[in-house]
């Protein structure tokens, strides 16, 4: 079946650890997403690429950092900078150009820091 | 800048009721919009989107949106609630054909039995 893979579905980090999340997918999808999000704060774009090897920063961008090396992944670091990291990670990819289609979205990676 | 508004955190309703959960938006031109739905510890679930066309959409699960340009609204409803339906629902919207969603806080609906 074709979907979007993220893992781990947990994740412990300490102080001044860095750590990777993953997100892959086979959906031959051109962009992907990542979106953090904090209770009553709905989803905050983190970064997103829309060609591979190529990717912008979204609103929230500093403390993270991500690279787009194939197609099909799109994994988010999340550095020792980022002062608040423990949130939902949320990973989506879509086609390319087309506007009206929807994201598919990952299950999601929840990352606490102990 | 684009945006947009979910104004009510949290909508109770009895089962078997209407419901209707609110969503406004700010962007020029022509939007493209989205409902998802999410459940506790889950990504996203895709329900319904408008582009253009009929104001009324429907999709998922029964639910249905209605498009209101003038007062640029795109309203959640569903005729009659069930219990399952209880979970955090979030409109977006995509400015353009290569943008991002932008996404609302959401609204957190709880159906009553």
């Amino acid at each position: 079946d074709g979907g979007i893979t993220q893992s781990p579905k947990y994740l412990f980090r300490k102080e001044g650890q860095n750590v990777t999340l993953s997100c892959e997918q086979n959906l031959n999808h051109d962009a992907m997403y990542w979106y953090r999000q904090d209770p009553g704060q709905g989803l905050r774009l983190i970064y997103y690429s829309q060609i591979v090897n190529d990717f912008q920063k979204g609103d929230i961008a500093e403390g993270y950092s991500v690279s787009r090396e194939k197609k099909e992944s799109f994994p988010l670091t999340v550095t020792s900078a980022q002062k608040n990291p423990t949130a939902f990670y949320l990973c989506a990819s879509t086609h390319r150009g087309q506007g009206g289609t929807e994201a598919f979205f990952g299950q999601g990676t929840r990352l606490t820091v102990v | 800048a684009q945006s947009v508004a979910q104004p009510e955190d949290q909508v109770n309703v009895a089962e078997g009721n209407p419901l209707t959960v609110k969503c406004t938006y700010s962007v020029s031109g022509n939007p493209y919009l989205f409902w998802y739905v999410q459940y506790p510890n889950r990504g996203l679930q895709f329900l319904l989107k408008y582009i253009t066309g009929d104001n009324l959409v429907k999709g998922s699960y029964g639910f249905e949106a209605e498009f209101n340009k003038s007062q640029t609204s795109f309203h959640l409803k569903k005729p009659s609630a069930l219990v399952s339906d209880s979970a955090l629902y979030f409109c977006a919207v995509r400015p353009s054909g290569n943008t991002p969603l932008v996404f609302g806080k959401g609204t957190r609906l709880s159906v009553i039995a």
